[in-house]
């Protein structure tokens, strides 16, 4: 059974650019969790999704940013127009439901130039 | 101040010795996490917990719902453990809400 799995695991991007960000949640969950550590930051929560919806989305920035979790595929972090700021590493999480553990994913280093 | 603090920021221990970090908490949680992130950048999940007290091989966490504390124990430390810890409660939405973190180094 394979774990979290994102890609790409580093993704170098100009700014202006866009970013797209995936996640494969292990086999049989269908909650999935966006977090993101910024430089020398800890974690912090971004998004909350369950299968096509979006449970919390109090941690995303209001502009520039989405998420999706589609029926079929992967769920998918947007980030539009990327600047200097988004440089971080964006991290997946996913679990059976709201109250079991949540297994990470390996991350995406974002680096905008 | 943070929802989640840790102590300490930064831990030395030589090979051999009994480490504690601790995590104190504000917020009402159904559950706290402790967290391992290994230099190259990835998280293992050690331990959820919501009551009492768990073990895993040299591994120890306890939690105190009253006092809103919870402890992260390593018995015979090993330069193996040299990581960041980070504990993490998770709000009523499932959400986790993370210390800094505490970064663990310990010597041969």
């Amino acid at each position: 059974n394979a774990g979290v799995m994102q890609n790409p695991r580093h993704l170098v991007r100009r700014r202006g650019q866009e970013a797209r960000l995936r996640c494969s949640p292990m086999k049989g969950h269908s909650h999935v969790y966006w977090y993101r550590q910024l430089p020398e930051e800890g974690l912090k929560f971004m998004v909350y999704l369950q299968k096509e919806n979006i449970i919390d989305e109090s941690g995303m920035p209001k502009e520039r940013f989405s998420a999706e979790f589609p029926k079929e595929g992967p769920s998918i972090l947007r980030i539009q127009q990327v600047v200097r700021g988004d440089s971080a590493a964006y991290f997946c999480a996913s679990s059976l439901n709201s109250k079991e553990t949540q297994y990470f994913g390996p991350g995406t280093r974002l680096l905008v130039l | 101040k943070n929802e989640v603090e840790q102590s300490p920021q930064n831990l030395t221990a030589q090979e051999g010795e009994f480490i504690t970090i601790n995590c104190s908490y504000s917020v009402g949680i159904s559950a706290l996490h402790w967290l391992q992130q290994h230099p190259g950048g990835g998280i293992v999940s050690l331990f959820m917990l919501s009551s009492g007290k768990k073990k895993h091989g040299r591994l120890i966490a306890t939690i105190n719902i009253q006092e809103k504390h919870s402890s992260l124990h390593i018995t015979a430390s090993h330069p193996r453990d040299s990581a960041v810890y980070i504990c993490a409660v998770r709000g009523s939405q499932g959400n986790l809400i993370f210390g800094k973190g505490t970064k663990l180094s310990v010597k041969p």
